[in-house]
C-alpha cells in the first residue's frame, strides 16, 4: 500500500523559510519512473504545482516560484523535502505531496495535506 | 489565472450525465497526456483519469476521459450525490514556463 504524509510547521512568519517533509511508504524513489511532487492549494482556490523530483534526481520547479524553492530527497529515509524561502501571507495554503508516475503522467497517490498559515 | 481553462461550475440531476471541459494550447494539452482529479470537500485530490482516457484500478466506468486537439473532457454518467466535488484537469506544459499545470477547477453540483 502506497502512502504519503506531509509534515511541517502549521504557522510561519513572513520572510521566514518553510521546510516541509514528505514521508512515504510502499514504493522506492530509486525505482525508475517514480517521482514525488509538491502541490499547494490556497483556501477556496485551485491546485498549484510547485516542484517535482525524480528517481534519477532530476528536479523541476514552477517557473513563478523557482527562485524560492528547493526540493531534495533522502532515498534511504523515504523522504522528500521542500523548502520555500521568504514566505508571505499569500503562501498560506494546504501543501500536498503526491507520487507522480512518469509512465502515467499523473499523480496517482496523494498525501492528506498539511495546512500552512503565514502570519506575524 | 490558470493555464488550463475549466468552467467554474456545472450541475445536473442524479442519474444524468455531465461533461467538464478543459481547454489549453499546443504547448500543454495539444502535445501531452491529460489527467483528471476529483476533490471531495475537505479531502485531498484523487486520480480519476490518466493518459487522457485511462482509469486507475477502482475507478468506476461511469467516469471517462477524452482529448481532441488542445481540449480535454471528463464525462460522468449515472450521477450520484457522492459525485459532488471539485474536478481538476492537469497536464505538462512544454513552453518556456514549463511545468505541471492544472485547470482552475470545476465545482460539480448534483441537484
Amino acid at each position: 500500500q502506497v502512502t504519503l504524509r506531509e509534515s511541517g510547521p502549521a504557522l510561519v512568519k513572513p520572510t521566514q523559510t518553510l521546510t516541509l517533509t514528505c514521508t512515504f511508504s510502499g514504493f522506492s524513489l530509486s525505482t525508475s519512473g517514480m517521482c514525488v511532487s509538491w502541490i499547494r492549494q490556497p483556501p477556496g482556490k485551485a491546485l498549484e504545482w510547485l516542484a517535482r523530483i525524480d528517481w534519477d534526481d532530476d528536479k523541476y520547479y514552477s517557473t513563478s516560484l523557482k527562485t524560492r524553492l528547493t526540493i531534495s530527497k533522502d532515498t534511504s529515509k523515504n523522504q522528500v523535502v521542500l523548502t520555500m524561502t521568504n514566505m508571505d501571507p499569500v503562501d498560506t495554503a494546504t501543501y500536498y505531496c503526491a507520487r507522480y508516475i512518469a509512465a502515467r503522467d499523473a499523480f496517482d497517490i496523494w498525501g492528506q495535506g498539511t495546512m500552512v498559515t503565514v502570519s506575524s | 489565472q490558470s493555464v488550463l481553462t475549466q468552467p467554474p461550475s456545472v450541475s445536473a440531476a442524479p442519474g444524468q450525465k455531465v461533461t467538464i471541459s478543459c481547454s489549453g494550447s499546443s504547448s500543454n494539452i495539444g502535445n501531452n497526456y491529460v489527467s483528471w482529479y476529483q476533490q471531495l470537500p475537505g479531502t485531498a485530490p484523487k486520480l480519476l483519469i490518466y493518459d487522457n482516457n485511462k482509469r486507475p484500478s477502482g475507478i468506476p466506468d461511469r467516469f471517462s476521459g477524452s482529448k481532441s486537439g488542445t481540449s480535454a473532457t471528463l464525462g460522468i454518467t449515472g450521477l450520484q450525490t457522492g459525485d459532488e466535488a471539485d474536478y481538476y484537469c492537469g497536464t505538462w506544459d512544454s513552453s518556456l514556463s514549463a511545468g505541471l499545470v492544472f485547470g482552475g477547477g470545476t465545482k460539480l453540483t448534483v441537484l
